[in-house]
């Protein structure tokens, strides 16, 4: 079965200081990729994706991801984080072939930010 | 404004009272699906919909019935609630359930079962 794995569970940073969140996925096919962030209290948006083509996507608020097929990594990066990215953070995979849509998501990230 | 809507938010219930969950989006999209989330469980699937009429269980479909007679509306339905399904679920929908189509979430409903 497919999964994706979150490396850490709660990451604190200090402002300004630089953030990696890894994931890893399972499944050997063609996939879409995503992050979405949950801000405390909140839904989930959509942070960026990949579907084709560049493998170093750029996303809102100054995130950025590169899928590494190689790898089979998805790993989300901001070189300065700010208190207001206080949330978690998840990353999802969808297969193209098999289960027709259905996301799969690792267990979260928690990122807080000390001002 | 293009958007999911959830109802209600939170509910507070019992064991055994029967409750429906609605969701609805006005995209006109295809895909719908049902998710709960956990702490350090992530989100899961639990039933999702690649159009009116036709449904599938997803990752954690006990417990759950879904229907999906409009495009629009996809409600989850908990027959007899138990306390192991206090959990927040989240609503998603997309334009269709293949590849190159994001997932839109709803607000959440936050659901506790004593």
């Amino acid at each position: 079965a497919q999964s994706v794995s979150q490396h850490n569970h709660h990451v604190i940073l200090s402002e300004a200081a630089s953030l990696e969140l890894g994931c890893n996925y399972s499944y050997g096919g063609t996939v879409n990729l995503f992050w979405y962030v949950q801000y405390p209290g909140q839904h989930l948006q959509l942070l960026l994706k990949y579907f084709s083509g560049d493998p170093l996507v750029k996303g809102i608020k100054g995130f950025e991801a590169e899928f590494i097929k190689s790898k089979f990594s998805f790993n989300l990066r901001k070189p300065s984080v700010q208190w207001s990215d206080t949330a978690e953070y998840f990353c999802a995979v969808k297969s193209i072939w098999g289960s027709q849509g259905n996301l799969i998501f690792g267990k979260g990230t928690k990122l807080s930010v000390k001002p | 404004e293009a958007q999911v809507t959830q109802n209600p938010r939170y509910l507070i219930t019992v064991t055994g009272k029967k409750l429906t969950v609605t969701c609805s989006q006005n995209m006109n999209h295809e895909y719908m699906s049902w998710y709960r989330q956990d702490p350090g469980l992530g989100l899961r699937q639990i039933y999702y919909s690649m159009n009116v009429e036709v449904t599938d269980k997803g990752d954690v479909p006990e417990g759950y019935k879904v229907s999906r007679k409009e495009k629009r509306n996809f409600p989850l339905i908990l027959e007899s609630p138990s306390p192991n399904q206090t959990s927040l679920y989240f609503c998603a929908s997309s334009p269709r359930g293949g590849a190159g189509n994001e997932q839109f979430f709803g607000p959440g409903t936050r659901l506790t079962v004593l």
